[in-house]
Parts: C-alpha cells; sequence; structure tokens
C-alpha cells in the first residue's frame, strides 16, 4: 500500500497570504496525484489532477506540481473562502487508492 | 453534469450489514469513462477509500476492507451499492459515493454523503 504524508497538518495563514502544502508518497506515483479541498459539512471538491492539471472552474490561484514521491499544492493568494481542509490522493498504485491524511488551513 | 445522491439507514446494529444505496442521474452507469466509488470519513477524521466499481461489474476495494464489502451495479435503476458486514463502531463515518473519471483517476463529481452510526 502506497501512503501519502501532507504537511503540516495544520497552516495558519491570513488571507491574501500564498499557501504551501505537501504531499509525499511512500513510493513513486509517477504524476499520478490529486489534490482536493472539504469544507465543514460538504463533500471534497477536486482541484487538481494528475499533479498539476486543475479541474474544470478551479480557479487559477490554486496550481499542483511535482512527480514521483514529492508534491506541492500552492494557493498563490488565499482568499476567504480557500480556508478549509486539503486532501491528496494517489492513483499511482491502480486500482488501489489511497488519500493523504490533509492539512488543514486555517485562518491566522 | 452528474450528480449522486447516497441513501440508506443512518443506524447499524454492530455485527450487522450496512448498506447503502448510490443514486445516480446526468449520466449512465454504463458509462465506460467513470468507475463508480465509495469513500468513507469518520468523525473529525480523514477520508479512506472503501472501492470501486466499473460498469462491467469488475470491483476494487481497499484490502483493508475486502473481506467485508460488496460492491454492486443496478443499472436498471441507474444506481451502484455499497455491502459492509460484520459492522463495529469502528465503521460509524460519513459515507459518500462519488465518480471516478476513468482517465485523471481522480473522483470529479460527489454524493452529498450519509451519515451512518453503528450503534445497539
Amino acid at each position: 500500500e502506497i501512503v501519502l504524508a501532507q504537511s503540516p497538518a495544520t497552516l495558519s495563514l491570513s488571507p491574501g497570504e500564498r499557501a504551501t502544502l505537501s504531499c509525499r508518497a511512500s513510493q513513486s506515483v509517477s504524476s499520478y496525484l490529486a489534490w482536493y479541498q472539504q469544507k465543514p459539512g460538504q463533500a471534497p471538491r477536486l482541484l487538481i489532477y494528475d499533479a498539476s492539471n486543475r479541474a474544470t472552474g478551479i480557479p487559477a490561484r490554486f496550481s499542483g506540481s511535482g512527480s514521483g514521491t514529492d508534491f506541492t499544492l500552492t494557493i498563490s493568494s488565499l482568499e476567504p473562502e480557500d480556508f478549509a481542509v486539503y486532501y491528496c490522493q494517489q492513483r499511482g498504485n491502480w486500482p488501489q487508492l489511497t488519500f493523504g491524511g490533509g492539512t488543514k488551513v486555517e485562518i491566522k | 453534469q452528474l450528480q449522486l445522491q447516497e441513501s440508506g439507514p443512518g443506524l447499524v446494529r454492530p455485527s450487522e450489514t450496512l448498506s447503502l444505496t448510490c443514486a445516480v442521474s446526468g449520466d449512465s452507469i454504463s458509462n465506460s469513462f467513470y468507475y463508480w466509488g465509495w469513500i468513507r470519513q469518520p468523525p473529525g477524521k480523514g477520508l479512506e477509500w472503501i472501492g470501486n466499481i466499473y460498469h462491467t461489474g469488475s470491483t476494487y476495494k481497499n484490502p483493508s476492507l475486502e473481506s467485508r464489502v460488496t460492491i454492486s451495479l443496478d443499472t436498471s435503476k441507474n444506481q451502484f451499492s455499497l455491502n459492509l458486514n460484520s459492522v463495529t463502531a469502528a465503521d460509524t463515518a460519513v459515507y459518500y459515493c462519488a465518480s471516478l473519471e476513468r482517465f485523471s483517476g481522480a473522483f470529479d463529481f460527489w454524493g452529498q454523503g450519509t451519515v451512518v452510526i453503528v450503534s445497539s
């Protein structure tokens, strides 16, 4: 099983600041990594797939990078609606899928 | 655009079987572009993939749950289902159904989730 470790667990930032979230895989997943945003009481929303492709309707301030075992989700300038929990998910070990433990982005 | 809606009992007794259904609208579950998946989230915790089913009926399951999980399709009703047997309190969670787009390998449409509590 491929384990995804997300860091930090919590990120405290102010609106307008840049957020950098990390996801590290226990073995290579190539570029087969997705990112999701989840707000309280809501289902997750797909942001990024295949490491760097924004899903339909996702603002350009969200970007993804990385390959192999190290991946980054960057939010260039935090909007109030971006404070949420973010999860990564791999399909590099298809058909077995795993999610990371999540990073909470909270208002400082 | 796809819409998914979970349904099923909100309370299940320990050792019994949890049964949930996901109704799909906006496309056919026979569409070969999608896998249909189940994901759960225990209270205050992260997401756990349970398993997927393809339109052919092939299923793919989390090894940690595989022995207790059955996923099936009902093409006549355009829905798919999850059965999880021998439940314990550790199976208490919000259960989501979602579509997994075949080429991106990501869950692009989700149901709103349904809370299932395991308790006597």
